[in-house]
């Protein structure tokens, strides 16, 4: 089935580290790919998105492209900061099962200073 | 322009009664979905609604219901609650509801179930 699976946490880094967070896809159909961050007691926020493939998101630092040959959309960031600690969720929307969101599990990043 | 806006923001119910959760999508946005976040379950899409008609329906019992009015505010109801159903349950809009499109989240509705 449809699915995403995003590498589990917690991530724990130091501030100005670099940050990967790993997210591939099984899609019947070509899909759109988002990512997700969620901040303590709220709700979830865009980061970024990507439509098609070899789309590059970026948004705050953080970037992902669209790789379909190998099913991914990796999350990067350069250097963090503390307030990047959050909660980061990678999506997708299939056009054949309508407008819903599939999400991975969800990554915890803790950045210390 | 404002945001998805979700009322209340908490909630304390106990076993068997129900509840009733709102949503105020962004101006001019015709779909409202809604999703249940717990964390054995992780995001899981509930509905969604379009023009007052559901047009997407999620893996869940006939407990949860949800309704869209004209002006496309939107509520979601949970009839004989279980102590399962306790949840953050977020509401999110976008334009038309077409899979290319943003869906934009409100702050969600934690609700406790005692």
């Amino acid at each position: 089935g449809d699915s995403v699976t995003q590498m589990e946490g917690p991530v724990t880094l130091s501030e100005e580290a670099f940050l990967t967070i790993n997210c591939t896809y099984t899609a019947t159909g070509y899909p759109s790919l988002f990512w997700y961050v969620q901040y303590p007691g709220e709700g979830l926020q865009l980061l970024l998105k990507a439509t098609k493939a070899d789309d590059k998101g970026s948004n705050k630092g953080f970037e992902a492209t669209y790789r379909k040959e190998t099913t991914s959309f990796h999350l990067e960031k350069g250097s963090v900061q503390v307030s990047d600690s959050a909660v980061y969720f990678c999506a997708h929307l299939i056009k054949a099962a309508g407008n819903k969101l599939t999400f991975g599990g969800g990554t915890r990043v803790l950045v210390k200073p | 322009k404002a945001g998805v806006t979700q009322t209340p923001r908490y909630l304390i119910k106990t076993r068997g009664q129900q509840v009733t959760l709102s949503c105020s999508p962004i101006s001019g946005h015709r779909s409202v979905s809604w999703y249940q976040q717990t964390p054995g379950q992780g995001l899981q899409f509930l509905f969604e609604y379009f023009s007052e008609t559901q047009r997407n329906k999620g893996n869940f019992p006939g407990r949860f219901s949800g309704r869209q009015f004209s002006n496309s505010r939107s509520e979601m109801n949970v009839s004989t609650l279980e102590l399962g159903d306790s949840a953050l349950y977020l509401c999110a809009s976008s334009m038309n509801g077409e899979y290319q499109e943003t869906q934009y989240f409100g702050p969600g509705t934690r609700l406790l179930v005692l």
